[in-house]
């Protein structure tokens, strides 16, 4: 079965230090993959996506980059982090089709900026 | 940019009762999904209406999609303690990235 792993759970940052937030699937190939932020109480915003490895697509002017090193590795960073990258960050994945998948998800991290 | 609008914002039921969720979006969809999530923990999916489709069951829950309104409604029959979370609808426009944009949510409380 297809399980997928977020790490870590809760980080605490300084403004202005970098961040690596990585995300794992198991038992799948090729999927793709998705980094959403969520504000407290708020839907969730989508942030990137992939298709495939090196292929990263941003939704949003940010902070934040992306990268996807290995098939099923996706890796969220930042080199100077403002007060407002704070939030609840998801990381998801589906199966590439050209039909009706859901998305699974993570357990998230909640990332606090000091 | 958030297309779904749900509706209550928030709902608190005693336990048994039925819950029924809205959801509202604006553009053409490929598809409607509804997730729910526990305080503090990623998203759960739950159920996935295609376009063309108009109704939908899984177990204590049932979906509907009318397109012509562009709105979904998810009804949770029988609630229980454990139903307790956030729920929230998401479209699929299409296209193989199958990106999702995701309402607001929907804090539903069961009272035992």
């Amino acid at each position: 079965s297809q399980t997928i792993h977020q790490w870590p759970a809760t980080l605490v940052q300084p403004v202005g230090s970098p961040l690596s937030l990585e995300c794992t699937v198991e038992g799948t190939s090729n999927p793709n993959l998705y980094w959403y932020r969520q504000a407290a109480g708020r839907g969730l915003q989508l942030l990137f996506y992939s298709v495939g490895i090196g292929q990263i697509s941003s939704e949003v002017p940010q902070n934040l980059s992306a990268s996807r090193p290995q098939d099923r590795q996706f890796i969220l960073s930042s080199k100077k982090l403002l007060l407002s990258d704070s939030g609840f960050y998801l990381c998801a994945w589906s199966i590439p089709s050209a039909g009706h998948q859901p998305q699974h998800f993570g357990d998230g991290t909640r990332l606090s900026i000091l | 940019s958030q297309q779904g609008e749900e509706d209550p914002q928030a709902l608190s039921i005693q336990e048994g009762e039925n819950a029924t969720m809205n959801c509202s979006y604006k553009t053409s969809i490929n598809n409607l999904q509804w997730y729910r999530q526990n305080s503090g923990r990623g998203l759960v999916h739950l159920i996935l209406i295609r376009s063309n489709e108009r109704e939908k069951h899984s177990g204590r829950l049932r979906v509907t999609l009318d397109t012509s309104k562009k709105s979904s409604s998810l009804l949770i029959t029988a609630s229980r303690a454990a139903d307790t979370a956030s729920y929230f609808c998401a479209t699929d426009a299409g296209g193989g990235a199958q990106k999702l944009v995701f309402g607001q949510g929907t804090r539903l409380t069961i009272n035992p």
